[in-house]
């Protein structure tokens, strides 16, 4: 079945330190995935996207994700976090019915 | 600015009662979408909309049905509301660009309903 999956489901990280979240996607044919973050009491929204070309995407606030296509892999990543990196982060799909991953908490200690 | 809104921010019912759930976009959007949310489960679609009176199914479309009479909106109903319907009810839509309707999603700021 074609899914999205996000492995860690808390990360908790002090200020300064690097963030990888991972997600993996399960589908072939046309890719295009997406990062959503939901900062607290907020709507969700988009920080980064990929549809095609370079692998390497740069999203709002920092943030990059790469593709890699032999992992069936687009990780989120920032060198250094903040406090108020503090958030629900969510990948998604396009296929089917627009797949979300399960989301990841992060919590990042002042 | 792009904008979808939502009736409530907070709805609470009881079991058995009729809950419907409004959202309103501005942007001319042809796709909307009804998803809920719940801890440890993300998000899980439960119809979407393709155009004016059209819909489909998502993954958990169990006791819920939808209605799309304008394009600018895109109604959620719980027909005989359950405790297990208690979530956070999140509305999106969606541009459709050439054939390609899987593009940025924009949200609404979400319901939260508990059924008593």
């Amino acid at each position: 079945a074609q899914s999205v999956s996000q492995h860690n489901h808390h990360v908790i990280l002090s200020e300064a330190a690097s963030l990888e979240l991972g997600c993996n996607y399960s589908y072939g044919g046309t890719v295009n995935l997406f990062w959503y973050v939901q900062y607290p009491g907020q709507h969700l929204q988009l920080l980064l996207k990929y549809f095609s070309g370079d692998p390497l995407v740069k999203g709002i606030k920092g943030f990059e994700a790469e593709f890699i296509k032999s992992k069936f892999s687009f990780n989120l990543r920032k060198p250094s976090v903040q406090w108020s990196d503090t958030a629900e982060y969510f990948c998604r799909g396009s296929q089917g019915n627009l797949i979300f991953g399960k989301g990841t908490k992060l919590s990042v200690k002042p | 600015d792009v904008k979808v809104t939502q009736s409530s921010r907070y709805l609470v019912k009881r079991t058995g009662e009729k809950v419907f759930l409004e959202c309103v976009q501005d942007m001319d959007h042809e796709n909307m979408f009804w998803y809920r949310q719940d801890p440890g489960l993300g998000l899980r679609l439960i119809y979407f909309s393709y155009d004016v009176k059209m819909k489909e199914k998502g993954d958990i479309p169990e006791g819920y049905s939808v209605s799309r009479e304008k394009k600018e909106r895109f109604s959620l109903i719980l027909e005989s509301a359950s405790t297990n319907q208690t979530s956070m009810y999140l509305c999106a839509s969606t541009p459709l660009v050439g054939t390609e309707p899987y593009n940025e999603q924009f949200f609404g700021p979400g319901t939260r309903l508990t059924v008593l």
